[in-house]
């Protein structure tokens, strides 16, 4: 993409591990995004750092941010199957938010 | 709360016809969004709108008008209809343009 990628395109673990998606950009940023989407469904927003923000948590996600690399990544704690969706980061800068390609996460039982 | 509702879910046209896509919001956001998703890709903003009355560009806006005559509804239509634009739409709201976007469920398009 020419604005940005996420890393893996898809991604296979049992239940209980950990799950790591990257996203990378290529602008200047007011915050970072990352949303979840289940089949047939609409994205839901998961959780929002800042471009002065390095670290976030909410419950089981890690969010982590680096400006001076344009990337970000996301970690998942001890997944579930019902983690089982596709990821997607997205960047915020102006009025706009672009979003990366998505991460396919399945969780095995 | 509804949240976001879009309609029609799904609908399937023949190239040359038109519709509108009609969205609504009832959690009294300023922008709206709508973005289009093609199969196994991100999603790409067409059109939005950052206040009643106004509407802006996006990525993707060619062969899209939009209108945002209330503030709770985001008209988004085709006025002629490609197989190209064959995709799921997909619209979105939000306080602010720093602030979480709400999504609707989608509503699948397939133009013949």
């Amino acid at each position: 993409s020419q604005q940005g990628e996420e890393d893996p395109q898809a991604l296979s673990i049992q239940e209980g591990e950990n799950a790591t998606m990257n996203c990378s950009y290529k602008t200047s940023i007011n915050n970072l995004q990352w949303y979840r989407q289940n089949s047939g469904r609409g994205l839901v927003h998961l959780i929002l750092i800042r471009s002065n923000e390095r670290e976030k948590h909410s419950g089981r996600l890690r969010v982590t941010l680096d400006t001076s690399k344009k990337s970000s990544s996301l970690l998942i704690t001890a997944s579930r199957a019902a983690d089982t969706a596709s990821y997607f980061c997205a960047w915020g800068a102006g009025n706009m938010l672009t979003f990366g390609g998505g991460t396919r996460l399945m969780v095995k039982p | 709360n509804a949240g976001v509702t879009q309609t029609p879910k799904f609908r399937v046209l023949k190239t040359g016809q038109s519709m509108t896509l009609l969205c609504a919001q009832d959690m009294n956001h300023e922008y709206m969004y709508w973005y289009r998703q093609d199969p196994g890709m991100g999603l790409r903003l067409i059109h939005y709108s950052v206040g009643e009355g106004t509407t802006a560009k996006g990525e993707v806006p060619d062969g899209y008008n939009v209108s945002r005559l209330k503030k709770q509804n985001f008209l988004l239509g085709l006025e002629s209809a490609a197989p190209s634009q064959t995709s799921v739409y997909f619209c979105a709201s939000s306080y602010t343009q720093s602030k979480p976007q709400h999504f609707g469920d989608g509503t699948r398009l397939s133009i013949l």
